[in-house]
């Protein structure tokens, strides 16, 4: 078990760029989630997939965003024409399939929009 | 709507005291309550609580839901520098497997 991993861990970019994060998420998981934590608040939901299918996303998520799951791997987050307020940690937390079973997080991606 | 209101939201205590950190919530639907460590990067998994596990114990680290009145309660007893972090309770939705969370008890614990 090597545990949810997320690359880059941060990454700085101006706005009106666009950029795109990877999660590799626990082998035998198959749902992944995907989740945006700014100082002081705790994790607000963006959307999860299970196995390749993308059930669900967050009516807060503007059309510049994208994830995909291609094959129910690792999973990719885009963030097309960044604007400041897009600056935040971008959490990845993966679960088994069964009932109760909890997310395991990585340890993000923190992106600052200049 | 389903909902999670985490108490008080930050607290300093000194290394020995024993802290209670609570957490309320509002779901239609009550499958199960999990509670995090977060210090600086990922939060990490405490406990989860469901109805046929109302109560969990690890170290000085417990956790009891109360179904009735909607909350549960961490307490940490002799409480050390490194239980330094922000608490994170959450649930899923009802119908889901999406989790909210709470804002988080900011805990700071001195020497």
């Amino acid at each position: 078990d090597t545990g949810v991993s997320q690359d880059p861990r941060h990454k700085i970019t101006k706005r009106g760029q666009n950029v795109t994060f990877r999660c590799d998420p626990i082998s035998e998981h198959n749902r992944l989630y995907w989740y945006r934590q700014t100082l002081g608040q705790g994790p607000e939901f963006l959307t999860y997939f299970q196995n390749e299918a993308q059930l669900e996303k967050s009516r807060l998520l503007s059309d510049r965003f994208s994830a995909e799951r291609p094959k129910g791997s690792f999973s990719t987050l885009e963030i097309q024409r960044t604007e400041q307020g897009d600056s935040a940690m971008y959490l990845c937390a993966s679960s088994a399939g069964f009932e109760n079973s909890p997310l395991h997080f990585g340890n993000g991606t923190r992106l600052t929009v200049t | 709507e389903d909902k999670v209101v985490q108490s008080p939201l930050s607290l300093v205590v000194h290394e020995g005291d024993t802290v209670t950190l609570n957490c309320s919530y509002e779901v239609t639907n009550f499958r199960s309550l999990l509670w995090y460590k977060q210090e600086k990067k990922a939060p990490t998994f405490l406990f989860m609580l469901t109805s046929s596990g109302i109560e969990k114990k690890s170290g000085r680290l417990s956790s009891i839901l109360d179904k009735k009145e909607l909350f549960s309660i961490l307490n940490i007893t002799a409480t050390q520098t490194g239980d330094s972090a922000v608490y994170l309770c959450a649930h899923p939705l009802s119908g889901t497997y999406k989790y909210i969370f709470g804002t988080g008890t900011r805990l700071k614990v001195l020497a």
